[in-house]
């Protein structure tokens, strides 16, 4: 009955390789978004899909590419990994146009890049 | 740009004492505003939150009123508990285009029995 799910939970890996993390989301929603939380807890938003369109997309670089196969999965692909891409990477997803717009996080996947 | 700012932490108390956690904005138009809490080891959770001035949003215990002359949003609770120990992030959403959310920092509370 998980609203939002990601995987891995966890995620260790060698700098230079690539890597992916996927979302899932059953809660019917057609906004999701990847946000990715330092060590000092700060959070900020990288990505956000709507209907499988990328409509924001943040000051990222190119390494990190996200992809919406559909409007419930999306997936973030990481190249050449760096030691500076060791965070917490949290799914979120909503409705658009709902009163709130109320954002529902997924559990994270910690990612450690050595 | 739209920003938050958050009372830096950690914030320790004793069980049943009170607690406020301060949250200033800065937001082009009229935003709304959030909390989210950070239980150990899992994501966020939606506290509570209010869309304008004057709403106050209120969820187990814990209450914030959007101030607009103040551009605030303090959290408080009247008596904490141990299981309250977790990291609150302050967020504003501004209400044109595609709204994302932007967080403030986070402050962590840490509740002793």
């Amino acid at each position: 009955d998980t609203a939002v799910s990601q995987t891995p939970k966890y995620l260790v890996t060698q700098m230079g390789n690539d890597k992916s993390i996927k979302c899932e989301q059953n809660l019917g929603h057609d906004t999701m978004y990847w946000y990715k939380q330092d060590s000092k807890k700060f959070l900020k938003i990288m990505f956000s899909y709507n209907n499988k369109e990328l409509i924001i997309n943040e000051t990222v670089p190119n390494r990190f590419s996200p992809k919406s196969p559909d409007k419930a999965h999306l997936n973030l692909h990481i190249n050449s990994l760096e030691l500076g891409d060791s965070a917490v990477y949290f799914c979120a997803s909503s409705q658009a146009g709902s009163s709130y717009n109320e954002q529902f996080f997924g559990p994270g996947t910690r990612l450690t890049v050595l | 740009g739209d920003s938050v700012t958050q009372m830096e932490g950690p914030v320790t108390l004793s069980e049943e004492a009170f607690l406020t956690i301060n949250c200033t904005y800065t937001a082009t138009g009229y935003p709304s505003l959030f909390w989210y809490v950070q239980y150990p080891g899992e994501g966020l959770q939606l506290l509570l939150k209010a869309t304008k001035a004057d709403d106050k949003g209120s969820n187990k215990g814990f209450e914030a009123t959007y101030r607009k002359e103040t551009t605030s949003f303090h959290l408080e609770k009247g008596s904490v508990q141990v299981s309250d120990s977790a990291v609150y992030f302050c967020a504003l959403r501004v209400n044109t285009g595609f709204q994302k959310l932007v967080f403030g920092t986070g402050t962590r509370l840490l509740v002793s029995p």
